[in-house]
């Protein structure tokens, strides 16, 4: 069965400081994934996806993410963090041809001034 | 493009009461999702479809009900309204590659 698994609740860090939101997947194939950013009352919008191709994916707002298959991760970064980068991420990976996604619980990202 | 749209935002139901959370895209996408949102859970899918006439169960169906008659619509019925209901709703239409979502319907079961 798929599965994801964001291991931390929240992520703190520094304005300017380079921040990792941290993504484990779980899926038998190729799998598809995706990040996807949460502001408080509102939709999910999408960041980024890893479907085929490079292992480093560059996304939206700067936010890049690597495909590590050996150890079956997806993690988010951003070199720079902002405090309007505060929000929940979800990671999600689907598979097969009916474009369901599995979610992760999500990660509330806090960034300080 | 308004992309996908919900109806209503925002809905108070007693115990037992019925309801259905409209959605509409205008993308033309084939593919669409229902949603759940609990605190600290992430998104569950609740039903799905991959065209009109075609719908199909996802990991928390019971309790709710699906139609899909046209590409653009897909309308969630809610029977018999339960406090474990309470959640937030999103719908969502997929393209290659990715799922738009909508703005989320907010509900509060009584």
């Amino acid at each position: 069965a798929q599965s994801v698994a964001q291991p931390e609740d929240q992520v703190n860090v520094a304005e300017g400081n380079p921040l990792t939101v941290k993504c484990t997947y779980s899926v038998s194939g190729n799998p598809y994934l995706f990040w996807y950013v949460q502001y408080p009352n509102r939709g999910l919008q999408f960041l980024l996806k890893y479907i085929t191709g490079d292992n480093l994916v560059k996304g939206s707002y700067g936010f890049e993410a690597e495909f590590n298959k050996s150890q079956t991760s997806f993690h988010l970064k951003k070199p720079s963090a902002l405090v309007s980068d505060s929000a929940l991420y979800f990671c999600a990976v689907g598979s097969g041809n009916t474009g369901k996604l599995i979610f992760g619980q999500g990660t509330t990202l806090q960034v300080k001034p | 493009n308004a992309g996908v749209t919900q109806t209503p935002k925002f809905r108070i139901l007693k115990i037992g009461q019925s309801m259905t959370l409209q959605c509409t895209q205008d993308m033309n996408h084939n593919y669409m999702y229902w949603y759940r949102q609990d605190p600290g859970m992430g998104l569950k899918l609740i039903y799905y479809s991959v065209g009109a006439g075609i719908t199909d169960k996802g990991e928390v169906p019971n309790g709710y009900n699906v139609s899909r008659s046209t590409t653009e619509d897909f309308p969630l019925r809610l029977e018999l309204a339960a406090p474990s209901q309470t959640s937030v709703y999103f719908c969502a239409s997929s393209y290659p590659g990715g799922q738009f979502f909508g703005p989320g319907t907010r509900l509060t079961v009584l």
